[in-house]
């Protein structure tokens, strides 16, 4: 079974860069793509970016200026950052890998999500 | 940009019931488009994506429908497990509905 586990800084200072990292086990992260998801408290959802494990990335457009995602293969991880954050940053960041189909690597949905880890932007 | 809405806001039934939830895509997403179910202190959990396929392990109770712009999310029969927070979403550039609260009535 997939599991996905989000790790770094709970609190980070506005203007600051905020890094996380997910960590993969039960699967390789190999020839899947793999996205980072934010949700603010008590809203919905919001798409930062994926990367494919080859290090092919694409990020939404509305942070783009601001987002850097990474991946490590040989530790099964791959990162988060973002930069020059304000309290509009502030949310529960998860990982997640999408799900890929017989007709697509890429089919453009989440089938595996990590628990999510509260990140505060606060002074 | 892609909106997706979500109707209602919040649905009020009973278990035993029938839940029916709709999105609205503000263009055509042909079949594309997921649906995730989303509890308290958890991450979402896919149920249905491309419109109308069940993901892996959920319950023949959940199905989906529609294409285009149109987009139905339907509970045959609810449980006491199904009261949560309902998403769709559509794999262009991965945007969500605001969501569907269904609660116990």
């Amino acid at each position: 079974q997939v599991q996905l586990q989000e790790s770094g800084p709970g609190l980070v200072k506005p203007s600051e860069t905020l890094s996380l990292t997910c960590t993969v086990s039960g699967g390789s992260i190999s020839s899947y793509y793999w996205s980072w998801i934010r949700q603010p408290p008590g809203k919905g959802l919001e798409w930062i970016g994926y990367i494919y494990y080859s290090g092919s990335t694409n990020y939404n457009p509305s942070l783009k200026s601001r987002v850097t995602i990474s991946v490590d293969t040989s530790k099964n991880q791959f990162s988060l950052k973002l930069s020059s954050v304000t309290a509009a940053d502030t949310a529960v960041y998860y990982c997640a890998r999408h799900l890929a189909t017989r007709m697509a690597p890429n089919a453009g949905y989440f089938d595996y999500w990590g628990q999510g880890t509260l990140v505060t932007v606060s002074s | 940009e892609i909106v997706l809405t979500q109707s209602p806001a919040t649905l009020s039934l009973s278990p035993g019931e029938r839940a029916t939830l709709s999105c609205r895509a503000s263009q055509s997403v042909s079949s594309y488009l997921a649906w995730y179910q989303q509890k308290p202190g958890q991450a979402p959990r896919l149920l249905i994506y491309d419109a109308s396929n069940r993901a892996t392990g959920i319950p023949a109770r959940f199905s989906g429908s529609g294409s285009g712009t149109d987009f139905t999310l339907t509970i045959s029969s609810l449980e006491p497990e199904d009261f949560a927070v309902y998403y769709c979403q559509q794999r262009r550039r991965y945007t969500f509905g605001q969501g569907t609260k269904l609660e116990i009535k």
